[in-house]
């Protein structure tokens, strides 16, 4: 059964507290994908790695942090200095085999709120 | 900044009738779109692309038409169903640089609420 999967399905933050979002894909995607996503709006990128051991930052990607470390797993922690972290965070994947058209998709997403 | 909006935040539509969702994009340099729908509290899910050297693709149920001369997208949606209530969002794809990879810049979305 393929696919992307994201752990867990709600995740509670405390003040102060480092947190990190699981994402996995076995669709032997090179390209993988982090996005928040705020109610009644779209989604914003934090960072996307095109590679193992490589990543780069989005729109918003202070407060988070990222590794690769592989080509499976891309994991997200969303830091202390996240001061407004309350969202719905979607990882996403693509092949990454080049070209100009990149369809991404999604996993079911992690729901992040703060105590 | 270029960026990918939409007309109508929400669309109700009567079961049977024929849905329309606009999306208008500003960045000269995209040339490929993607659709996606998205249920309450679930990821997007991929309905349809186009490439930017076609004017219109279908699939089933769904037609994509996209306007370059007025950088216009359009989805609709064949004998809307209470199955296809949803947020429907448009995305674009944008090649950041050779190394940086693709990215994708998605608009506010619109809800479309399927009246019975």
């Amino acid at each position: 059964d393929g696919g992307i999967t994201q752990s867990p399905k709600y995740l509670f933050r405390k003040e102060g507290q480092n947190v990190t979002l699981s994402c996995e894909q076995n669709l032997n995607h090179d390209a993988m994908y982090w996005y928040r996503q705020d109610p009644g709006q779209g989604l914003r990128l934090i960072y996307y790695s095109q590679i193992v051991n490589d990543f780069q930052k989005g729109d918003i990607a202070e407060g988070y942090s990222v590794s690769r470390e592989k080509k499976e797993s891309f994991p997200l922690t969303v830091t202390s200095a996240q001061k407004n972290p309350t969202a719905f965070y979607l990882c996403a994947s693509s092949t990454g085999q080049g070209g100009n058209q990149e369809t991404q998709y999604f996993g079911p997403g992690t729901r992040l709120l703060v105590l | 900044g270029e960026s990918v909006g939409l007309h109508l935040p929400t669309l109700s539509v009567q079961e049977g009738d024929n849905s329309i969702i606009n999306c208008a994009y500003s960045n000269s340099a995209s040339d490929y779109f993607i659709w996606y729908k998205q249920e309450s509290g679930k990821g997007p899910q991929f309905i349809i692309d186009i490439r930017s050297n076609m004017d219109k693709r279908q699939g089933q149920r769904v037609t994509v038409l996209l306007n370059k001369t007025v950088k216009h997208l359009s989805l609709q949606i064949a004998a809307t169903q209470p199955g296809d209530s949803a947020v429907y969002f448009c995305a674009e794809n944008i090649r950041a640089s050779v190394a940086a990879g693709n990215k994708l810049t998605f608009g506010g979305g619109t809800r479309v609420l399927v009246k019975p």
